[in-house]
Protein backbone atom coordinates (compact mmCIF):
# COMPACT_ATOMS: atom_id res chain seq x y z
CA UNK A 1 0.00 0.00 0.00
CA UNK A 2 0.37 3.56 0.19
CA UNK A 3 3.55 4.48 2.19
CA UNK A 4 5.29 7.96 1.33
CA UNK A 5 3.88 11.08 -0.12
CA UNK A 6 1.07 11.23 -2.14
CA UNK A 7 1.93 14.40 -4.45
CA UNK A 8 5.61 13.95 -5.10
CA UNK A 9 7.40 14.91 -7.92
CA UNK A 10 7.80 11.54 -10.35
CA UNK A 11 10.58 11.11 -12.78
CA UNK A 12 9.95 8.77 -15.02
CA UNK A 13 12.31 6.92 -17.00
CA UNK A 14 12.57 4.63 -19.75
CA UNK A 15 14.17 1.21 -19.20
CA UNK A 16 17.83 0.99 -19.72
CA UNK A 17 18.03 4.64 -19.60
CA UNK A 18 20.16 6.94 -16.99
CA UNK A 19 18.12 8.34 -14.04
CA UNK A 20 19.00 11.59 -12.38
CA UNK A 21 17.65 12.57 -9.03
CA UNK A 22 18.45 15.99 -7.51
CA UNK A 23 17.93 17.36 -4.35
CA UNK A 24 18.15 21.01 -2.88
CA UNK A 25 19.37 20.94 0.71
CA UNK A 26 19.15 23.60 3.32
CA UNK A 27 21.84 24.45 4.97
CA UNK A 28 25.15 25.21 4.06
CA UNK A 29 27.24 24.11 7.09
CA UNK A 30 25.87 20.55 6.06
CA UNK A 31 28.64 18.49 5.60
CA UNK A 32 27.30 14.75 5.39
CA UNK A 33 24.92 13.43 2.86
CA UNK A 34 22.92 10.54 2.43
CA UNK A 35 20.54 9.44 -0.30
CA UNK A 36 17.61 6.54 0.56
CA UNK A 37 15.45 4.44 -1.36
CA UNK A 38 12.20 3.44 0.07
CA UNK A 39 9.76 1.42 -1.81
CA UNK A 40 6.26 0.90 -0.93
CA UNK A 41 5.74 -0.87 2.45
CA UNK A 42 9.71 -0.93 3.55
CA UNK A 43 11.65 1.77 5.46
CA UNK A 44 14.71 3.94 3.95
CA UNK A 45 17.28 1.87 2.59
CA UNK A 46 21.08 3.38 2.27
CA UNK A 47 21.75 3.46 -1.22
CA UNK A 48 25.36 6.11 -0.64
CA UNK A 49 26.73 8.84 1.49
CA UNK A 50 29.24 11.76 0.76
CA UNK A 51 31.15 13.99 2.73
CA UNK A 52 31.42 17.40 2.42
CA UNK A 53 35.46 17.03 1.48
CA UNK A 54 34.28 15.47 -2.01
CA UNK A 55 32.40 16.30 -4.81
CA UNK A 56 31.79 13.09 -6.01
CA UNK A 57 31.06 9.38 -4.95
CA UNK A 58 30.44 6.20 -6.95
CA UNK A 59 28.74 3.28 -5.85
CA UNK A 60 27.23 0.21 -8.01
CA UNK A 61 25.08 1.77 -10.84
CA UNK A 62 24.99 4.98 -8.80
CA UNK A 63 27.06 8.18 -8.54
CA UNK A 64 26.22 11.26 -6.47
CA UNK A 65 27.53 14.47 -7.01
CA UNK A 66 27.64 17.86 -4.25
CA UNK A 67 27.37 21.01 -5.62
CA UNK A 68 28.34 23.13 -2.64
CA UNK A 69 28.26 26.43 -4.03
CA UNK A 70 24.53 25.67 -4.89
CA UNK A 71 23.76 23.55 -2.28
CA UNK A 72 22.74 20.76 -4.58
CA UNK A 73 23.07 16.92 -4.53
CA UNK A 74 21.79 14.29 -7.53
CA UNK A 75 22.01 10.65 -7.42
CA UNK A 76 22.39 9.26 -11.03
CA UNK A 77 21.73 6.31 -11.56
CA UNK A 78 23.07 3.85 -14.33
CA UNK A 79 21.05 1.54 -16.83
CA UNK A 80 17.63 1.98 -14.70
CA UNK A 81 15.52 -1.34 -13.94
CA UNK A 82 11.95 -1.71 -13.11
CA UNK A 83 13.77 -2.99 -9.68
CA UNK A 84 14.83 0.91 -9.14
CA UNK A 85 10.95 2.27 -8.74
CA UNK A 86 10.68 3.31 -5.50
CA UNK A 87 10.80 7.47 -3.75
CA UNK A 88 14.40 8.69 -3.56
CA UNK A 89 15.32 11.08 -1.14
CA UNK A 90 18.14 13.04 0.31
CA UNK A 91 19.29 13.78 3.67
CA UNK A 92 21.51 16.22 5.05
CA UNK A 93 23.70 16.47 8.42
CA UNK A 94 25.79 19.24 10.64
CA UNK A 95 28.33 17.50 12.41
CA UNK A 96 25.88 16.84 16.02
CA UNK A 97 22.74 18.12 15.04
CA UNK A 98 19.99 15.06 13.12
CA UNK A 99 19.05 14.68 9.88
CA UNK A 100 17.26 16.50 7.62
CA UNK A 101 15.21 14.38 4.94
CA UNK A 102 14.52 15.99 1.77
CA UNK A 103 10.65 15.29 0.45
CA UNK A 104 11.41 12.96 -2.03
CA UNK A 105 11.20 12.02 -5.73
CA UNK A 106 9.31 9.19 -6.92
CA UNK A 107 11.21 7.62 -10.19
CA UNK A 108 8.74 5.26 -12.26
CA UNK A 109 10.50 3.11 -14.61
CA UNK A 110 8.71 2.68 -17.61
CA UNK A 111 8.82 -0.82 -19.64
CA UNK B 1 17.40 -6.72 4.54
CA UNK B 2 19.17 -3.96 6.89
CA UNK B 3 19.13 -5.72 9.93
CA UNK B 4 17.12 -3.86 12.04
CA UNK B 5 14.05 -5.06 13.44
CA UNK B 6 10.38 -3.29 13.92
CA UNK B 7 7.38 -4.97 15.54
CA UNK B 8 4.68 -4.71 14.94
CA UNK B 9 4.55 -3.97 11.16
CA UNK B 10 0.51 -2.94 11.73
CA UNK B 11 -1.48 -1.43 14.98
CA UNK B 12 -4.54 -0.18 14.77
CA UNK B 13 -6.32 1.64 18.27
CA UNK B 14 -8.20 4.13 19.44
CA UNK B 15 -8.07 7.89 20.21
CA UNK B 16 -6.76 8.25 23.88
CA UNK B 17 -5.25 4.88 24.04
CA UNK B 18 -1.26 3.66 24.89
CA UNK B 19 1.11 1.68 22.10
CA UNK B 20 4.28 0.42 22.62
CA UNK B 21 6.77 0.45 19.20
CA UNK B 22 9.26 -1.91 19.51
CA UNK B 23 13.26 -1.72 17.35
CA UNK B 24 15.82 -4.19 18.07
CA UNK B 25 19.13 -2.50 15.75
CA UNK B 26 21.68 -3.96 14.07
CA UNK B 27 23.92 -6.17 15.68
CA UNK B 28 26.82 -3.60 16.70
CA UNK B 29 25.04 -0.37 16.16
CA UNK B 30 24.65 1.28 19.97
CA UNK B 31 22.79 4.07 18.63
CA UNK B 32 18.67 3.89 18.18
CA UNK B 33 16.99 6.75 16.18
CA UNK B 34 13.11 7.04 16.24
CA UNK B 35 11.17 9.30 13.14
CA UNK B 36 8.01 9.26 12.32
CA UNK B 37 7.03 9.72 8.65
CA UNK B 38 3.28 10.85 7.23
CA UNK B 39 2.64 12.19 4.09
CA UNK B 40 2.00 15.37 4.15
CA UNK B 41 5.39 15.64 6.62
CA UNK B 42 8.57 13.39 5.18
CA UNK B 43 10.40 12.14 7.58
CA UNK B 44 10.83 13.51 10.95
CA UNK B 45 13.23 13.08 13.82
CA UNK B 46 11.86 12.25 17.13
CA UNK B 47 14.54 11.01 19.31
CA UNK B 48 17.65 9.37 19.52
CA UNK B 49 19.23 6.95 22.47
CA UNK B 50 22.51 6.14 22.41
CA UNK B 51 24.18 2.97 24.95
CA UNK B 52 21.35 3.17 27.31
CA UNK B 53 21.28 7.49 27.04
CA UNK B 54 18.82 9.82 25.33
CA UNK B 55 20.99 11.58 23.40
CA UNK B 56 19.26 14.01 21.23
CA UNK B 57 15.59 15.06 21.25
CA UNK B 58 14.09 15.92 17.99
CA UNK B 59 9.93 17.13 17.59
CA UNK B 60 8.88 14.64 19.80
CA UNK B 61 5.57 15.47 21.45
CA UNK B 62 5.29 14.88 25.62
CA UNK B 63 2.89 12.06 25.35
CA UNK B 64 5.44 10.54 23.39
CA UNK B 65 8.45 8.96 25.41
CA UNK B 66 10.93 6.36 24.68
CA UNK B 67 13.72 4.25 26.31
CA UNK B 68 16.78 2.04 25.53
CA UNK B 69 17.20 -1.14 27.31
CA UNK B 70 20.90 -2.97 28.42
CA UNK B 71 20.38 -5.38 25.44
CA UNK B 72 20.24 -2.24 23.14
CA UNK B 73 16.55 -2.50 21.75
CA UNK B 74 14.66 0.69 21.84
CA UNK B 75 10.41 0.86 22.78
CA UNK B 76 8.64 4.26 21.80
CA UNK B 77 5.73 4.74 23.95
CA UNK B 78 2.96 6.36 22.29
CA UNK B 79 -0.32 7.77 24.94
CA UNK B 80 -3.05 9.32 24.47
CA UNK B 81 -3.18 8.74 21.13
CA UNK B 82 -4.78 11.26 18.75
CA UNK B 83 -6.21 10.97 15.20
CA UNK B 84 -2.96 12.71 13.97
CA UNK B 85 -0.52 10.23 15.58
CA UNK B 86 -1.49 8.52 12.53
CA UNK B 87 1.79 7.88 10.75
CA UNK B 88 4.66 5.11 9.74
CA UNK B 89 7.07 4.81 12.96
CA UNK B 90 10.25 4.36 11.95
CA UNK B 91 13.59 3.00 13.99
CA UNK B 92 17.23 3.54 12.56
CA UNK B 93 20.29 2.17 14.08
CA UNK B 94 23.79 3.33 13.70
CA UNK B 95 27.31 2.13 15.15
CA UNK B 96 28.20 5.08 17.16
CA UNK B 97 26.84 8.29 18.97
CA UNK B 98 27.58 10.99 16.87
CA UNK B 99 24.45 11.46 13.93
CA UNK B 100 26.69 12.37 10.81
CA UNK B 101 27.57 8.78 10.48
CA UNK B 102 24.78 5.85 7.88
CA UNK B 103 21.82 5.20 9.25
CA UNK B 104 19.82 1.96 8.93
CA UNK B 105 16.42 1.78 9.13
CA UNK B 106 13.71 -1.18 9.67
CA UNK B 107 10.84 -1.37 7.87
CA UNK B 108 8.92 0.35 10.56
CA UNK B 109 5.39 0.47 12.41
CA UNK B 110 2.20 1.60 10.55
CA UNK B 111 0.10 3.28 13.18
CA UNK B 112 -3.70 3.62 12.70
CA UNK B 113 -6.16 5.92 15.27
CA UNK B 114 -9.50 4.93 14.73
Amino acid sequence: GESVGLHLPTLSVQEGDNSIINCAYSNSASDYFIWYKQESGKGPQFIIDIRSNMDKRQGQRVTVLLNKTVKHLSLQIAATQPGDSAVYFCAENFYGQNFVFGPGTRLSVLP
Amino acid sequence: DSGVTQTPKHLITATGQRVTLRCSPRSGDLSVYWYQQSLDQGLQFLIQYYNGEERAKGNILERFSAQQFPDLHSELNLSSLELGDSALYFCASGATGISNQPQHFGDGTRLSIL
